[in-house]
């Protein structure tokens, strides 16, 4: 069974919209930790924030958002006010507290935001 | 401070050949994992080595194998490649140890080997 997903393959918009990016996790642990990275053309993951399970609280980081909510399993991205340079695939990640260190993936979501 | 590095950058095999990518962790990390991406897919887990042991091991068929020097630096192996092994493959860094802590978790991803199979 997928562990995480995200089920909006690609996503376009256009510069200066707001677009928030979904994922829905799966776990029976207690303890386990929510990622997002970005992985623009050049292939290398960015790591953009981690949660842990205990702290449901929201987060923003200047046009970027996070809203994690327990109860639905969800941690979804927001990217306020878009730019061109947003461009590049975004992965969910989830690591549990009974297997630290492994990250199991979601499929990504493209996004495209267009000038 | 040098990050996660990993060669080559790009490399084309046959089948049935065997392959040997490296990578370098970030300074002062000694954790290593490898991940391969397919194409269009996100990246699944291979392995993980510390202490230059195999600590946690993905769904991967023995092919796959690896090892940790001294220096915390890795090797991943392939033997008997398919045309399915090609992907990319992401070495990422952490600080390990025991216990559990906030930074066990951080990985430092490097740019990724492409590996193409024909």
């Amino acid at each position: 069974a997928q562990k995480v997903t995200q089920a909006q393959t690609e996503i376009s918009v256009v510069e200066k919209e707001d677009v928030t990016l979904d994922c829905v996790y799966e776990t029976r642990d207690t303890t386990y930790y929510l990622f997002w990275y970005k992985q623009p053309p050049s292939g290398e993951l960015v790591f953009l924030i981690r949660r842990n399970s205990f702290d449901e609280q929201n987060e923003i980081s200047g046009r970027y958002s996070w809203n994690f909510q327990k109860s639905t399993s969800s941690f979804n991205f927001t990217i306020t006010a878009s730019q061109v340079v947003d461009s590049a695939v975004y992965f969910c990640a989830l690591s549990e507290g009974s297997t630290l260190g492994r990250l199991y993936f979601g499929r990504g979501t493209q996004l495209t935001v267009w000038p | 401070d040098a990050g996660v590095t990993q060669s080559p950058t790009h490399l084309i095999k046959t089948r049935g050949q065997q392959v040997t990518l490296r990578c370098s962790p970030k300074s002062g990390h000694d954790t290593v994992s490898w991940y391969q991406q397919a194409l269009g897919q996100g990246p699944q887990f291979i392995f993980q080595y510390y202490e230059e042991e195999e600590r946690q091991r993905g769904n991967f068929p023995d092919r796959f194998s690896g090892h940790q020097f001294p220096n915390y630096s890795s090797e991943l192996n392939v033997n008997a490649l398919l045309l399915g092994d090609s992907a990319l493959y992401l070495c990422a860094s952490s600080l390990g140890g025991a216990g559990i802590s906030e930074a066990y978790n951080e990985q430092f991803f490097g740019p990724g080997t492409r590996l193409t199979v024909l």
